[in-house]
């Protein structure tokens, strides 16, 4: 496609349920970073893929949120038993290589916990 | 797209000297956000600015917005060697594009 895409574009869930968010990159592009944003606040960093390299998992604020690319392209973000405050916009961005290339974002993802 | 131009590209300065970076736009910009990358890292946000002539603090760091929403500073006071990094200025357009400066690198000198 011409852009990222994301899916869902909202998540309505019950606190202490799973949620799997997908992130769909340009072709090409083998940077794919994550981030959330809650309201009000800037992009919150929590995972970046690099081609082939270990994921930079460090942004990640416990061990309920996981990530994997399969093949270089597609990403799905899992978070385990949500919380309230997981609650956010959940985007996906991506770039031709690496740092501070532009990045490209998809539409997010806006996850709600009740 | 839109293009954030900054300067300078380096900056060395012994601790305890103040340090400002510039951004600028030849087009208004909607917003300007600021990150700092810390050698081998990722950016992490600062501070978004959206307002005309908008001015806010962060401890030792002060951010400006112009008026003319053109142009954006950062000022660092009295530097500290964890300050230490490359400071981005980016704006997110109307197609969702982040578009980063090209950054400052600011070394620290004990």
């Amino acid at each position: 496609g011409a852009g990222v895409s994301q899916s869902p574009s909202n998540k309505v869930t019950e606190k202490g349920k799973d949620v799997e968010l997908r992130c769909d990159p340009i072709s090409g592009h083998t940077a794919l970073y994550w981030y959330r944003q809650s309201l009000g606040q800037g992009l919150e960093f929590l995972i970046y893929f690099q081609g082939n390299s270990a994921p930079d998992k460090s942004g990640l604020p416990s061990d309920r949120f996981s990530a994997e690319r399969t093949g270089g392209s597609v990403s799905t973000l899992t978070i385990q038993r949500t919380q309230q405050e997981d609650s956010a916009v959940y985007l996906c961005a991506s770039s031709r290589r690496t740092g501070t290339d532009t990045q490209y974002f998809g539409p997010g993802t806006r996850l709600t916990v009740l | 797209g839109q293009q954030v131009m900054q300067i300078p590209q380096y900056q060395h300065v012994q601790e305890g000297e103040d340090f400002t970076t510039y951004c600028n736009s030849s087009t208004t910009l909607s917003n300007i956000q600021w990150y700092k990358q810390r050698p081998g890292g990722h950016p992490v946000f600062l501070i978004q600015l959206v307002k005309s002539g908008e001015v806010k603090k962060q401890k030792r760091l002060t951010f400006q917005f112009g008026e003319a929403k053109k142009n954006s500073s950062l000022h660092i006071t009295a530097t500290q060697t964890t300050d230490v990094g490359t400071y981005f200025c980016a704006s997110l357009d109307s197609a969702r594009q982040l578009t980063f400066g090209s950054g400052t690198q600011l070394t620290v000198l004990p």
